[in-house]
């Protein structure tokens, strides 16, 4: 299977900053299937980013992914408050379907 | 407006069983595959299993196979998800998440229901 692996486990930034999360595949895979993922406490996760870099529905052009074969990373350009959760990889190339252990991204 | 609505968890002993469902509504049913996707509580997701939009192919977890089995019922718009033997480990809330067209990607997610094994 496919391991993804997350890093920072803790962004501490303030409002305003830009955020960098890294998410790494343990075996590179093609059609840059990864997705993003928003969790905050108490709620399911919503789609972030699908594809690697397209955003989904409802989200502002703060975020951004990229990325392509083992590495990718999702950047939050500028960080507003609502901003502040936890965000997960996954990918969706090969089965089983597998996520990445998260980044909390926090307030400094 | 797309709604996925999760039940069935409950607290229950080793080795117990459920039936966990997911009601949706807002969406073409039928045409999309569903997941369920796991959380234990202050820990990071894990796929559980899917099911193709007209139930024909089903898919699990490695570690889940022959404990859990998933189902749909196109008729009523609603995903199900047996889970037997169940162990402590299994403790976590249980999402059914709609994914995009058969991409596997999830575009909706259901608010959870919590299965907790304890004795």
């Amino acid at each position: 299977e496919i391991v993804l692996t997350q890093s920072p486990g803790t962004l501490s930034l303030s409002l305003g900053e830009r955020a960098t999360l890294s998410c790494r595949a343990s075996q590179s895979f093609s059609n840059n299937n990864l997705a993003w993922y928003q969790q905050k406490p108490g709620q399911a996760p919503r789609l972030v980013i699908y594809g690697a870099s397209s955003r989904a529905t409802g989200i502002p052009d703060r975020f951004s992914g990229s990325g392509s074969g083992t590495d990718f990373t999702l950047t939050i350009s500028r960080l507003e408050p609502e901003d502040f959760a936890v965000y997960y990889c996954q990918q969706y190339s090969r089965s089983p379907l597998t996520f990445g252990g998260g980044t909390k991204v926090e307030i400094k | 407006e797309v709604q996925l609505l999760e039940s069935g968890g409950d607290l229950v002993q080793p080795g117990g069983s459920l039936r966990l469902s997911c009601a949706a509504s807002g969406f073409t049913f039928s045409s999309y595959a569903m997941s369920w996707v796991r959380q234990v509580p202050g820990k990071g997701l894990e796929w559980v299993s899917a099911i193709s939009g007209n139930g024909g192919s089903t898919y699990y977890a490695d570690s889940l196979k022959g404990r859990f089995t998933i189902s749909r019922d196109n008729s009523k718009d609603t995903l199900f998800l047996q889970v037997n033997s169940l162990r402590v480990e299994d403790t976590a809330v249980y999402y059914c998440a709609k994914e995009r067209y058969s991409t596997g990607f999830f575009d909706y997610w259901g608010q959870g229901t919590l299965i907790t094994v304890s004795s």
